[in-house]
């Protein structure tokens, strides 16, 4: 069964850092790999998606990579700003399936 | 393009009551898959439909089914309710050609509270 963690649950930072979120998989019978942000009480933007073949995406000052072989994704924030305050979601999608399975999310506070 | 949109977008029950949910996709898409997150559980996929087929289904009792019309637009329906099926409940669209490789875009949910 697939299982998806994402480390820390939370983090804090002051505005201006780079940070990293973990995303972490069990089964490297993946299709692809997507980023979303949550805002509080809202749907899922997506950010990025990885297929099971690339390395890694950017878009602006996010850049997520995937190594299916050790199971782990990292989303790299440049530059932190207050907006980007939100819950950040992995979800991997695995073979034969049109079903995403979700990691718990990181909970980002970005502080002026 | 207009983005998924969801209604209702907030919905109280009682304990025992049935409701139905409406989805409609991007235009264009025809794959739609339904979420449940709670903040225990976080988010649990319930079902998918493409071309008014149920293509692929979560771990969830017979309580909770759906349907898509040939536009496309789902409806999910949950019978029975019960406490703990109070919860955000998400849809999402792709095009559906290539089934698991596609972006999936989110609508913004309805929110469901039983009483």
């Amino acid at each position: 069964k697939q299982e998806v963690t994402q480390i820390p649950a939370a983090l804090s930072v002051p505005e201006g850092e780079n940070l990293v979120l973990n995303c972490s998989f069990t089964d490297s019978a993946i299709y692809n790999l997507q980023w979303f942000r949550q805002d509080p009480g809202k749907g899922l933007t997506s950010l990025l998606l990885i297929q099971s073949s690339q390395r890694e995406q950017t878009s602006g000052r996010l850049n997520a990579s995937l190594d299916k072989s050790s199971g782990r994704s990292t989303l790299y924030i440049a530059a932190s700003q207050p907006g980007d305050s939100a819950t950040y979601l992995c979800a991997v999608v695995i073979q034969g399936a049109q079903k995403l399975v979700f990691g718990q999310g990181t909970r980002l506070t970005i502080n002026p | 393009k207009a983005g998924v949109t969801q209604t209702p977008r907030y919905l109280i029950k009682t304990r025992g009551q049935q409701v139905t949910l409406s989805c409609s996709p991007i235009s264009g898409h025809r794959s739609v898959s339904w979420y449940q997150q709670t903040p225990g559980q976080g988010l649990q996929f319930l079902f998918e439909y493409f071309s008014e087929t149920q293509r692929n289904k979560g771990n969830f009792p017979g309580r909770f089914s759906g349907r898509q019309f040939s536009n496309s637009r789902s409806e999910m329906n949950v019978s029975t309710l019960e406490l703990g099926d109070s919860a955000l409940y998400l849809c999402a669209s792709s095009l559906g050609r290539r089934q698991g490789q596609e972006t999936q875009y989110f609508g913004p949910g309805t929110r469901l509270l039983v009483l």
